[in-house]
């Protein structure tokens, strides 16, 4: 079965900060990663996925994530992070043609103005 | 497209009761998921269905838990007999395809249970 690690539960830090959220997974087949952010009050909104490809993937607002096969991650990056970026961020994978995903505990981002 | 739909938002229920909780999904989905978020914790996959089966229960607690999937209506997830450890709360997904493949997800807002 496919676990997945996210450190550093709470994280708050400045605008204008960069932000860096790591994503560990155990697994050893294929998979597909996504990370999905939870605004206060709101559902799981998809913020960005790798199936194949290039291992750098952009997603939306400004975020980005990077697939390291050899050290089973998919961090999660921002550059400079606003205040709207206050959330919860989730990573989750599953193995291809499987139809469940398994998440991480989340990271909980606080941006202060 | 009004995407997800689960109600109630929330729900308090008292040790004992049965909670219904409902999800449409999206237009043209036939795929429902449901997930419990724990406090603290990840979402945790419970039951996978399409339209009148129950494709994978392999999440479900083996007692008091059941959900279905109508030919007409909404999913629904039942939990009979709630215990305080059931508050949590509960999301619903759906997706056109095995999520596996390139169809990914759509999430509903959830439904907060709270067991008193």
């Amino acid at each position: 079965a496919q676990s997945v690690s996210q450190h550093n539960h709470h994280v708050i830090l400045s605008e204008a900060a960069s932000l860096e959220l790591g994503c560990n997974y155990s697994y050893g087949g294929t998979v597909n990663l996504f990370w999905y952010v939870q605004y206060p009050g709101q559902h799981l909104q998809l913020l960005l996925k790798y199936f194949s490809g290039d291992p750098l993937v952009k997603g939306i607002k400004g975020f980005e994530a990077e697939f390291i096969k050899s050290k089973f991650s998919f961090n999660l990056r921002k550059p400079s992070v606003q205040w709207s970026d206050t959330a919860e961020y989730f990573c989750a994978v599953n193995a291809q043609g499987n139809n469940r995903l398994a998440f991480g505990k989340g990271n909980q981002v606080v941006v202060i103005p | 497209n009004a995407g997800v739909m689960q109600n109630p938002r929330h729900l308090v229920r008292r040790r004992g009761q049965e909670a219904r909780l409902r999800c449409s999904p999206m237009k043209g989905h036939s795929h429902v998921y449901w997930y419990r978020q724990l406090p603290e914790e990840g979402l945790k996959f419970m039951v996978y269905l399409q339209k009148e089966n129950i494709i994978d229960e392999s999440g479900m607690p083996k007692e008091r838990f059941s959900a279905e999937f109508p030919k007409e209506g909404p999913s629904i997830l039942r939990i009979q007999q709630v215990v305080r450890g059931d508050s949590a709360a509960y999301f619903c997904a759906s997706s056109s395809g095995v999520a596996g493949n390139d169809y990914g997800y759509t999430f509903g807002s959830g439904t907060r249970l709270t067991v008193v």
